[in-house]
């Protein structure tokens, strides 16, 4: 059976750091891409991150370029996320989701961690 | 402001079909054919349910189906059911510099 199971969400002030961190299971880690997906209180789903197989191609979304850094450790068979400079408006369920096909594919998520981001 | 367009919410009854709208432009949905519909339930995480348009997951009812016309993927559900009240997501891989956009969002009522 197929698991993702996130951890390291807490309450950070803003402008603060945080490592959020994936961890998989029930199929073969290496063979596939993995993003970070978040979902603020009330709101819709929003794409941060991606992160090939190999860990050789990376891509992020705008609002987090310069500030967010994917990467994953295939021998740990984990994901992580390392977010800085975090904003109040960042507060949201962090999602790490399986690539089926294409970075659009994704089929498998974890129940998320929450992250939130306050004085 | 969500990239995609989708309504904010539908309503059917029982046994009734509906369909959900997700309206992108030529950068998006247009261009691609790399759309994908998600299933989210309350305090749940999201479910695949359609991909690449119009392809089903293993283990996802043939009352689900995908497809797009132009700027406009649409999801259908057929027979409907009390589950599938929920919100549903759809996604687009996009040629801009954010590589995958998401609808808004719709929630779905079963009457």
């Amino acid at each position: 059976e197929v698991q993702l199971v996130e951890s390291g969400g807490i309450l950070v002030q803003p402008g603060g750091s945080l490592r959020l961190s994936c961890a998989a299971s029930g199929f073969t880690f290496s063979s596939y891409g993995m993003n970070w997906v978040r979902q603020a209180p009330g709101k819709g789903l929003e794409w941060v991150s991606y992160i090939s197989s190999t860990g050789s191609t990376i891509f992020y979304a705008d609002s987090v370029r310069g500030r967010f850094t994917i990467s994953r450790d295939n021998a740990k068979n984990s994901l992580y996320l390392q977010m800085n400079s975090l904003s109040a408006e960042e507060t949201a369920v962090y999602y790490c989701a399986r690539t089926l096909t294409t970075v659009t594919t994704l089929d498998y998520w974890g129940q998320g961690s929450l992250v939130t981001v306050s004085s | 402001q969500s990239a995609l367009t989708q309504p904010a919410s539908v309503s059917g009854s029982p046994g009734q079909s509906i369909t959900i709208s997700c309206t992108g432009t030529d950068s998006d949905v247009g261009g691609y054919n790399y759309v994908s519909w998600f299933q989210q339930h309350p305090g749940k995480a999201p479910k695949l349910m359609i991909y690449d348009v119009s392809n089903r997951p293993s283990g996802v009812s043939h009352r689900f189906s995908g497809s797009k016309s132009g700027n406009t993927a649409s999801l259908t559900i057929s027979g409907l059911q009390a589950e599938d009240e929920a919100h549903y997501y759809c996604n687009s891989f996009t040629a801009t510099s954010t590589l995958v956009v998401f609808g808004g969002g719709t929630k779905l009522t079963v009457l």
